[in-house]
Parts: structure tokens; sequence; C-alpha cells
């Protein structure tokens, strides 16, 4: 069974504060994505990443960043925190190759005050 | 236009009703197309992918329309447990890696 793990469920952050979302698969996936999901919006690509030490601009990327230092964890940093940036943030990853099924993290709910 | 669109509903219906949703896509390089079902503070789970011939699950059936540009779910006999929302997700290329999209839900509430 595949496992998605995100650092935390809630979070509550000040404006102006470094944040760092963790999401770690145990699958051995090659990509990982990272989204945000609003009311009305439904789920926005952030970054993703094919593989180690690589990254991709998703629809949104304007004030993130991201680290893939290790083929199981990808990093999402907000580097300075706004309240438009309160959202739930969900990670994702797949196989790679043809194999498309997303498997989705839990989601941390981000709380910007 | 949005990539993807979709009625956000909410379909209440009662239980054992038969219930669909649709939902078009803009961009006709769209090569894939899926459902994810998403519980209440949940994350997204896949529920079915859409064939071009068509494709059942149990009480799901997906289909794809190419001409028209739209897929459709249909849940027969539903279930207080179907209760969710039901997110359209397609996918093409672009730029040499693989896009994916979602629809912003449909919300499906089944009474008892």
């Amino acid at each position: 069974d595949v496992k998605v793990t995100q650092s935390s469920r809630y979070l509550v952050k000040r404006t102006g504060e470094k944040v760092f979302l963790e999401c770690v698969q145990d699958m051995d996936h090659e990509n990982m994505f990272w989204y945000r999901q609003d009311p009305g919006l439904g789920l926005r690509l952030i970054y993703f990443s094919y593989d180690v030490k690589m990254k991709e601009k998703g629809d949104i990327p304007e004030g993130y960043s991201v680290s893939r230092e290790k083929k199981e964890r990808f990093s999402l940093i907000l580097e300075s925190a706004s309240t438009n940036q309160t959202s739930m943030y969900l990670c994702a990853s797949t196989i790679g190759g043809t194999q498309e099924t997303q498997y989705f993290g839990p989601g941390t709910r981000l709380l910007v005050l | 236009r949005k990539e993807v669109e979709q009625d956000p509903g909410p379909f209440n219906v009662p239980e054992g009703a038969t219930v669909a949703f649709n939902c078009t896509y803009s961009n006709s390089a769209s090569q894939s197309f899926f459902w994810y079902r998403q519980d209440c503070r949940k994350e997204p789970k896949l529920l079915m992918s859409v064939y071009s011939s068509g494709n059942e699950d149990g009480r799901f059936t997906a289909q794809l329309n190419r001409a028209s540009q739209y897929i459709s779910l249909l849940i027969r006999d539903s279930k207080l447990s179907d209760s969710a929302t039901y997110l359209c997700v397609v996918r093409r290329s672009s730029g040499g890696y693989q896009k994916v999209t979602f629809g912003t839900g449909t919300k499906l509430q089944v009474i008892p």
C-alpha cells in the first residue's frame, strides 16, 4: 500500500514567517507534486518534481519554493508567509511513466495570521 | 475558460437513486481522464480511470465523449457512503511532461 505522509495536519503561522511543509512517500515514486486546494478553485499545482534535485513550476509557483534532496522527500517552502497563502496543502506522488494515479497525503491546513 | 469545468452541485439524491455528473474539458489534446473521490476533510483518491470505450466498476460507470469534450460519471443505486465530492481529472502532454488538471469537484449528498 502506497503511503504518503505530510509533516503536519494543522499549522498556524504569522505573516512573514518562513514555513516548511514536508512530504514523504514510501513507494520509491519518481514524481512528486505540491497542490493547494481552496473552495471554488479546486486543486492548483504549485510545483512538481520528476527526479531528485529536479523541480518544475506549476500553475501558481509565486511565493513558494521547493526542495527535493532525496527521492522520497519533497519539501514546500513559503519564504515569507502571507495571509493569502492560508489554504489546504496537498502533496501527491506517482510512479512515473504512463502510470498516472496520484496518491495523496492527508493534507496540511495552514492558517497564516 | 477553465481547462476543466464541473457543476459544483450539491446534488442531493435519495438512497437508491441514479445520479450522473458531467465534466467538460477545453483542450482537445487531452489524453487521459479520471474520476477521483474526495471525502470531507480528506485527501482525493482515485475512483476510476475513464476509457474511450466507457468502463464500469460495480455501480459506477464512466463515459468519454471526445467529440463533445466531456466525461461523465453515473452512479446507480446510490448509497449513503457515496456522499463525497467527485473530482474530474484530465491529463495531456505539455512541454515534455504530463500536465494534470483537476476540476473543482461536484458535491454529492445521498440522503436517507
